[in-house]
């Protein structure tokens, strides 16, 4: 049973342009998201981060909402760069918890 | 920097074969993790540690156990390696605030490319 879904395994974007990474997750314990990148041949490094408590967080040219109904979150990153290509994971935990549950990955392309 | 080691970038087992993967971090975190990545699933725990000698099982613990001696290091364990295995193994490790506080923020390793033939 997949707690954290990432429906988009891939994702093409123009650089310059804004790139929407999505995220479902359906455990209603989760009160912490992140996002996590990672290039080939390399472990995933941490992005961004949000507590429940927000509905959004920006770092630069990286933001994530959350909406807490929908039990969705979502990264944006403007602009987009070519170093942006990568595989982008979306992660959850519960309060209280060192586990963190992560979602499918999306691959993230930036054309030049 | 926070560094997480890893033995072997890849590594090619029989099947039936016992093998040990290695995990090292340097920066005395308390919390260390095994997790394998399939495509289309993502990253999966298998195990956990949240101290020396303390372990969980996570997700998928089956056909694994691991062992933690010593506060850097974390280790994976195949008892009989099948072709189901066949994956890249990521370890990870992060900083337990206490008081029942959260670090997100954990630090992974490059990973171990597994093939059992």
């Amino acid at each position: 049973d997949q707690q954290v879904k990432q429906n988009s395994p891939s994702l093409s974007v123009q650089e310059g342009r804004i790139s929407i990474l999505n995220c479902d997750y359906t455990n209603s314990m989760f009160d912490y998201f992140l996002w996590y990148k990672k290039y080939p041949a390399e472990g995933p490094t941490f992005l961004i981060s949000i507590s429940s408590i927000k509905d959004k967080n920006e770092d630069g040219r990286f933001t994530v909402f959350l909406n807490k109904s929908a039990k969705h979150l979502s990264l944006h990153i403007v602009p987009s760069q070519p170093g942006d290509s990568a595989v982008y994971f979306c992660a959850a935990s519960e309060q209280g918890a060192q586990k963190l549950v992560f979602g499918q990955g999306t691959r993230l392309t930036i054309n030049p | 920097d926070v560094k997480v080691t890893q033995s072997s970038r890849y590594l090619v087992k029989r099947t039936g074969e016992k093998v040990f993967l290695e995990c090292v971090q340097d920066m005395d975190h308390e919390n260390m993790f095994w997790y394998r990545q399939d495509p289309g699933l993502g990253l999966r725990l298998i195990y956990f540690s949240y101290d020396v000698k303390m372990k969980e099982k996570g997700d998928i613990p089956e056909g694994y156990s691991v062992s933690r001696e010593k506060k850097e290091r974390f280790s994976l364990i195949l008892e009989s390696a099948s072709t189901n295995q066949t994956s890249m193994y990521l370890c990870a490790s992060s900083l337990d605030l206490g008081g029942g506080r959260r670090t997100d923020t954990q630090y992974f390793g490059p990973g171990t490319r597994l093939t059992v033939l």
